[in-house]
């Protein structure tokens, strides 16, 4: 069974500029969760997706939004980058609350 | 949220059995505990989940004492490649805490040397 898949796996952007990230989850899990972790801050959770719904979000601001499609993937989507945003980002599967999650290998972000 | 403390590092060597001892003092009646393991550059790795008194699976062992205030990941015989950051995250089943996000503390970073 293909695990979690984010694309691309580095990406290096430019103040200012915005970004897209993608996420395939495990077949058949419904829920998508997104990450950002950095040195200062650790691992910190962003939003989670749920059959297409927003269920959830940290507290990061408007800048960062995401989406997912009807076959359950997933983007994120980064604004106006400022240096800070550099980080890894990863994203995590799961069939629902309450079941394992499972995270793919992230996407290495650099703001320069 | 029930917060959780770890220690920032540990070292030992190959062969040796590890210990990580996380607190957990005000853990709620139905919260779980959760450990992660994250190898650099990679996203987490669920290792094993408990509720109460001792859970074993083909990685790890979870010790935890019947006042549930604290837990302890026991890693047998570790290898170089259990150099990693081991997460401790207590929380509803399988959720760590955080409504639906995963709350994750800054670790214990294991370093195994030969």
């Amino acid at each position: 069974k293909a695990g979690v898949t984010q694309t691309p796996r580095y990406l290096i952007k430019t103040r200012g500029q915005q970004v897209t990230l993608s996420c395939s989850p495990i077949s058949g899990h419904r829920s998508v969760s997104w990450y950002q972790q950095t040195p200062g801050q650790g691992l910190q959770f962003l939003f989670e997706y749920f059959s297409e719904t927003q269920r959830n979000k940290g507290n990061f601001p408007g800048r960062f939004s995401g989406r997912q499609f009807s076959n359950s993937r997933s983007e994120m989507n980064v604004s106006t980058l400022e240096l800070g945003d550099s980080a890894l980002y990863l994203c995590a599967s799961r069939y629902d609350k309450n079941t394992e999650a499972f995270f793919g290998q992230g996407t290495r972000l650099t703001v320069v | 949220l029930a917060k959780t403390t770890q220690p920032i590092s540990m070292d030992s060597y190959e062969g040796q059995e590890v210990n990580i001892t996380c607190s957990h003092n005000n853990i709620a009646t139905n919260d779980y505990i959760t450990w992660y393991q994250q190898f650099p550059s990679q996203g987490p790795r669920f290792i094993i989940q408990g509720y109460k008194t001792k859970v074993t699976n083909e990685v790890a062992s979870l010790f935890i004492p019947a006042d549930r205030k604290s837990s302890t990941l026991s890693l047998p015989r570790v290898s170089l490649s259990d150099t990693a950051v081991y997460y401790c995250l207590v929380g509803p089943l399988y959720s760590g805490g955080g409504a639906d996000g995963l709350t994750f503390g800054k670790g214990t970073h294991l370093i195994i040397q030969p």
